[in-house]
């Protein structure tokens, strides 16, 4: 079984500010990763995922993230956000050789002026 | 654009009644899934649809919910009698075959349930 841990609930944080959104996992087999994010009383947006090839992989939006196999982490980072980012970010992962996601519990990212 | 589509947007109904939600995925997604989502949680898997066929219900509490997916294009989550934890958001996802390589889950609007 898969499980994701988002170590924070809730990230303040100032616009243009740099912010980081910690995702770490654990799985017996490989895995396929995945941020989304959600706007209030909206359903879940595909931000980034990581499948193969480079680590590092980015969004049309300024998101990039990296995935870590030996720290088996997959952190979400924006060098400078907006008021417009403000939402709730869901790391997620899917079982290589499954089609079904495993998703953490979110984290809130609040971007103020 | 093509979009999964879900109705209601907002359910209220008091406990030991009937609910049913409804979703449209999108045209050409042979796969269907059911995600429940208790306020300050993360999405869960209720059931996974391959077409027709149950894939994966191993979370759906059965004796009182149901789903189905007759001719394996739109789908139905039934919750009978609701009981008040079942509150929450249940979001429906398509994909066109599985979440795999150059392939994603399309989430709908979702269904926010409130039971009183």
């Amino acid at each position: 079984a898969q499980s994701v841990t988002q170590l924070d609930s809730q990230v303040p944080v100032f616009e243009e500010a740099p912010v980081e959104l910690r995702c770490n996992y654990s799985s017996s087999v490989s895995v396929y990763l995945f941020w989304y994010v959600q706007y209030p009383n909206q359903g879940l947006q595909l931000l980034l995922k990581y499948l193969s090839g480079s680590t590092l992989v980015e969004s049309i939006n300024g998101f990039e993230a990296e995935f870590n196999k030996s720290q088996t982490s997959f952190h979400l980072r924006k060098p400078s956000v907006h008021i417009s980012d403000t939402a709730e970010y869901f790391c997620a992962v899917m079982a290589s050789g499954y089609s079904t996601l495993t998703f953490g519990k979110g984290t809130m990212l609040l971007v103020s002026p | 654009e093509a979009e999964v589509a879900q109705s209601p947007r907002y359910k209220i109904t008091e406990k030991s009644q009937a609910v049913a939600f409804w979703c449209d995925p999108i045209s050409g997604h042979a796969t269907l899934y059911w995600y429940r989502q208790i306020l300050g949680q993360g999405p869960e898997l209720l059931v996974q649809f391959q077409d027709e066929s149950v894939v994966d219900d191993s979370q759906l509490p059965k004796d009182r919910f149901s789903a189905e997916r007759l001719k394996g294009v739109d789908s139905t989550l039934k919750i009978q009698p609701a009981e008040l934890g079942d509150s929450a958001m249940y979001l429906c996802a398509s994909s066109f075959l599985g979440v795999r390589l150059n392939t994603e889950a399309f989430f709908g609007q979702g269904t926010r349930l409130t039971v009183v």
